[in-house]
């Protein structure tokens, strides 16, 4: 069975800090790993992440893949109150192969505080 | 503007009714997914779509049912046999084509039911 660990999963910093974010995964034929963020209601992709070492970035986030340790880690850098909100991570594909079935993580929930 | 719409927001029954939450997009996507998500748990895959008119069990759809006769639309039916309904239900859509691994999901806003 698939299986995506995040860690920790919960987190609380300070605006301006810099945060490290973790996930792990078990998963029958690998084909990437996606992040998403979410607030309050609907998440928001992030990343998606195929190939190992080659850092993602998106202004003060960014993320990288380790097919070795299977694993990733998503960075926040100079942390802000709007970052606050739980962070998933995913990876496509189900028990009998099916590219369909996204396994999510439990996520991290970030609280960052002024 | 393209996207996912979810209703009702908030829906609340009795115990032993069922319910239909209903999903609509206008991505012209192909597959499309129910998921569950309570607290500290994540999302969990209830039921998806690759096309019309075919669907597929995901990892908790007892006492669910879905349909899929529009590209456009994916209702989620929770029966009085799910045994734990109170959830937070997420309805997401990806351009498929074979290749979902490839295309990120689009969700909806949610539909938070309780039931009581």
């Amino acid at each position: 069975e698939d299986k995506v660990v995040q860690s920790p999963l919960s987190l609380v910093v300070h605006e301006g800090d810099t945060v490290t974010l973790n996930c792990s995964y078990e998963v029958t034929n690998f084909r990437s790993l996606l992040w998403y963020k979410q607030e309050k209601k609907a998440p928001t992709f992030l990343f998606m992440l195929t190939s190992s070492g080659i850092e993602k970035k998106s202004g003060r986030l960014s993320s990288i893949l380790d097919k070795k340790e299977l694993s990733s880690i998503l960075n926040i850098t100079a942390t802000q109150t709007g970052d606050s909100a739980i962070y998933l991570c995913a990876v496509p594909g189900g028990g009998g192969g099916s590219n369909y079935k996204l396994t999510f993580g439990k996520g991290t929930l970030l609280t960052v505080n002024p | 503007d393209g996207g996912i719409t979810q209703s009702p927001k908030y829906l609340f029954r009795k115990e032993g009714q069922n319910v239909t939450l209903s999903c609509e997009q206008n991505l012209n996507h192909d597959a499309m997914y129910w998921y569950r998500q309570d607290p500290g748990q994540g999302l969990r895959l209830i039921y998806y779509s690759q096309i019309v008119n075919d669907f597929q069990k995901g990892d908790i759809a007892e006492g669910y049912s879905v349909s899929r006769e529009k590209k456009e639309s994916f209702p989620l039916t929770v029966t009085s046999a799910q045994k734990n309904p109170t959830a937070f239900y997420l309805c997401a859509s990806s351009i498929g084509g074979g290749m979902p691994y490839n295309s990120p999901l689009h969700f909806g806003n949610g539909t938070r039911l309780t039931v009581t």
